[in-house]
């Protein structure tokens, strides 16, 4: 079965501060999608970044970087210098090769304090 | 380009009654999905369509919950007999044709807020 964890279900920060957020995954598919979702408090889920099984490069966009490691089953997201804009839920997810439902963390709660 | 829409953005029922909210997708996309979110909750899948069958509706809680999408665009969930329990966010998110770029992935619309009394 597929499963997402997301340990950390509340974090607060102090704006300007880094931040990072957990994701480890299980799966038993050789090929698989992870994902990170930003959900402000308007509700509506934003897609930030898929990554495939078989890219373990670090993707940097901005302040966001995302560090994949299959060894540890691992997805973390990293936020550079917070800004209270970044406040929001953020959900990490896990879909296998061929498409179709997403499995959902239970989501992080970040609030980036002025 | 437009997103994905649904309507209504609110919806009140009482106990027992029929609802039936509605999906709109990104134009193109012929996968469309059903989640289901509760307070402080990651959304549960429901149900996923490609083009107008349902490639696997696994997440459908019972069979008071149905869906449909008869011209392979837009879809409408269904719920008979409402519960309390049924209330919560639901969302609906497209993505392209499987083998086209970005195919995995999901884009969401803003969700029907069903309030149950």
């Amino acid at each position: 079965a597929q499963k997402v964890t997301q340990a950390q279900t509340e974090i607060s920060v102090v704006e300007k501060e880094d931040v990072t957020l957990d994701c480890v995954y299980e799966t038993r598919d050789t090929t698989y999608y992870l994902f990170w979702y930003k959900q402000p408090p308007s509700g509506e889920l934003v897609f930030l970044i898929r990554r495939n099984s078989f890219d373990e490069q670090n993707e940097i966009s901005g302040r966001y970087s995302w560090n994949f490691q299959k060894s540890t089953s691992s997805f973390n997201f990293t936020i550079t210098a917070s800004q209270v804009v970044d406040s929001a839920v953020y959900f990490c997810a896990l879909t296998g090769n061929q498409g179709g439902k997403l499995i959902f963390g239970q989501g992080t709660e970040l609030s980036v304090k002025p | 380009g437009a997103g994905v829409s649904q309507t209504p953005s609110n919806k009140v029922t009482e106990k027992g009654k029929y609802v039936e909210l509605r999906c709109d997708p990104i134009s193109g996309h012929t996968a469309l999905y059903w989640y289901r979110q509760s307070l402080g909750q990651g959304p549960e899948f429901l149900i996923y369509f490609q083009g107008t069958g349902a490639a696997d509706d696994s997440g459908l809680p019972n069979d008071r919950f149905f869906a449909v999408r008869p011209e392979g665009s837009v879809s409408t969930l269904k719920i008979q007999r409402t519960e309390r329990g049924d209330s919560a966010v639901y969302l609906c998110a497209s993505s392209p044709s499987p083998g086209t770029g970005g195919w995995e992935t999901q884009y969401f619309g803003p969700g029907t807020r069903l309030l149950v009394l």
